[in-house]
């Protein structure tokens, strides 16, 4: 089956430019989800969709990040305006329900620094 | 709030040797528990899970035990090979939402 597809997968921009990426998930996955891995660290869980509907977001900043997947398929996550400080991977994964226990698929990331 | 703590940060075997990662989580009502291996540059990748209704599990070379009094797990690599060396992460399941709380990460290093 085709994993779970993220663009770009490198992006360099200024501080308080804003960026979007894109993911994918895998075919008929209903579970979505956006992490920031900041170097050293483990996955943060940004958000969290179930189809179309946003399941957790309490980790997202929301002044300046926002996330939506509109038709429950692809999702996008945008950044705006970019601190220094978001420069990360951001990964996404998905899996076919969080209902049940299985391990998620990570797409390759989209690797964002801001200078 | 739910949390999961890894030790070591780094660890550095000799090759054949075996290797041990713990981890502890807060929250007692997870019930799911995975292990992902991060190559530089490259994606987590699943590489054993544990259920809460099970003790250990082993595939080949790796095994992972789960003590829920304890809210502790642990994985092991037997025969370490230089191709182990890489960021290893362990994860708790949320037991409402299903998201996954991941630890600090190991780096383990094999050393030929």
């Amino acid at each position: 089956e085709a994993g779970v597809a993220q663009s770009p997968r490198y992006k360099i921009i200024e501080k308080r430019q804003s960026v979007a990426f894109w993911c994918n998930p895998i075919s008929g996955h209903a579970t979505l989800y956006w992490y920031q891995q900041i170097l050293g660290q483990g996955p943060k869980l940004l958000i969290q969709f179930q189809n179309n509907g946003v399941v957790d977001d309490s980790q997202l900043p929301k002044d300046r990040f926002s996330a939506e997947r509109l038709k429950g398929v692809d999702s996008t996550l945008k950044i705006q305006p970019a601190k220094l400080e978001d420069s990360a991977v951001y990964l996404c994964a998905s899996s076919p329900s969080m209902e049940f226990g299985y391990g998620y698929t990570f797409g390759s990331g989209t690797r964002l620094t801001v200078v | 709030g739910e949390n999961v703590e890894q030790h070591p940060s780094t660890l550095s075997v000799q090759e054949g040797d075996s290797a041990v990662i713990k981890c502890t989580y807060s929250d007692s009502a997870s019930n799911y528990f995975p292990w992902y291996k991060q190559e530089l540059g490259k994606r987590p990748q699943l590489i054993i899970d544990i259920r809460s209704n099970v003790g250990e599990k082993k595939d080949q070379r790796i095994a992972v035990t789960l003590n829920k009094t304890a809210k502790h797990f642990s994985l092991h690599i037997t025969e370490t090979q230089p191709e182990d060396s890489a960021v290893y992460f362990c994860a708790a399941r949320s037991y409402g939402t299903g998201k996954l709380i991941f630890g600090q990460g190991t780096t383990l290093q094999v050393k030929p």
